[in-house]
C-alpha cells in the first residue's frame, strides 16, 4: 500500500466515548501532521511531529491527544469531545529534511460528535 | 490574522475555459504552495513556488508569485469537468514545518 492512509473514514461518538483515529504513512517521510477541516473555516494545523518528536501544538485544547509511536504512525485519540469538534481530520506527511516541504494527505476521516 | 487568503471564493466556467485564482497573504514567505481538494477528501498537492521564482509551469497550471505585493495566482488553462474542486494555497511563514491554509476557491467547471 502507497501513500497516506487514515482509518476509520468515518466516526460517528457521543461525548462521553473515546476513540482513536489512526494515520499511516508508507513514503519514508520523517514529518507528520494533524489538521482539522470545518466547514467554510480554513484548513487548521493542529499538531505537527519531526523525527517522532512534537514541535508544534496549535493550541489544541487536552481532550485531543496525539501520539506518534515512530515516523509511520500517528495516532490522534479523543476523549469527551464536544459538538462543535465534528469536522473532517486530515493527517499529511513530508519528506521533513528539506526545506520545500511538499505534503501529501490521507483521505480523512469525518468525525461526527453528537 | 490569516496568513493566505483565495479570491475569488466560488468560481463556475465552462469547459476549455481558462480559470484564475488568487492568493494573498500577510508575511514574507520562503515558498508558496497550490493544492488541490476534491468534496470531502485529502489534498493534493499541484505545484510549489519558491520565493525567489516568478512563475512556474506544469501541465496546464501556471503558477506566478509577485512577493512585492504578497500575492499568487493559478492559472488553469483548457479546464475539464474533472477540475471541479476547491483549491487551496498554502505558505510557511518562518520556513519551519508550519504551513498555513487559506480558506479555498471552490472552481467548477461545467460540461
Amino acid at each position: 500500500e502507497t501513500g497516506v492512509t487514515q482509518t476509520p473514514r468515518h466516526l460517528v461518538m457521543g461525548m462521553t466515548n473515546k476513540k482513536s483515529l489512526k494515520c499511516e504513512q508508507h513514503l519514508g517521510h520523517n514529518a507528520m501532521y494533524w489538521y482539522k477541516q470545518s466547514a467554510k473555516k480554513p484548513l487548521e494545523l493542529m499538531f505537527v511531529y519531526n523525527f517522532k518528536e512534537q514541535t508544534e501544538n496549535n493550541s489544541v485544547p487536552s481532550r485531543f491527544s496525539p501520539e506518534c509511536p515512530n515516523s509511520s504512525h500517528l495516532f490522534l485519540h479523543l476523549h469527551t469531545l464536544q459538538p462543535e469538534d465534528s469536522a473532517l481530520y486530515l493527517c499529511a506527511s513530508s519528506d521533513g529534511t528539506s526545506g520545500d516541504n511538499e505534503q501529501f494527505f490521507g483521505p480523512g476521516t469525518r468525525l461526527t460528535v453528537l | 490574522s490569516q496568513q493566505g487568503e483565495e479570491d475569488p471564493q466560488a468560481l463556475s466556467i465552462q469547459e476549455g475555459e481558462n480559470a484564475t485564482m488568487n492568493c494573498s497573504y500577510k508575511t514574507s514567505i520562503n515558498n508558496l504552495q497550490w493544492y488541490r481538494q476534491n468534496s470531502g477528501r485529502g489534498l493534493v498537492h499541484l505545484i510549489l513556488i519558491r520565493s525567489n521564482e516568478r512563475e512556474k509551469h506544469s501541465g496546464r497550471l501556471r503558477v506566478t508569485l509577485d512577493t512585492s505585493k504578497k500575492s499568487s495566482s493559478l492559472l488553469i488553462t483548457a479546464s475539464r469537468a474533472a477540475d471541479t474542486a476547491s483549491y487551496f494555497c498554502a505558505t510557511d511563514a518562518s520556513g519551519t514545518y508550519k504551513y498555513i491554509f487559506g480558506t479555498g476557491t471552490r472552481l467548477k467547471v461545467l460540461a
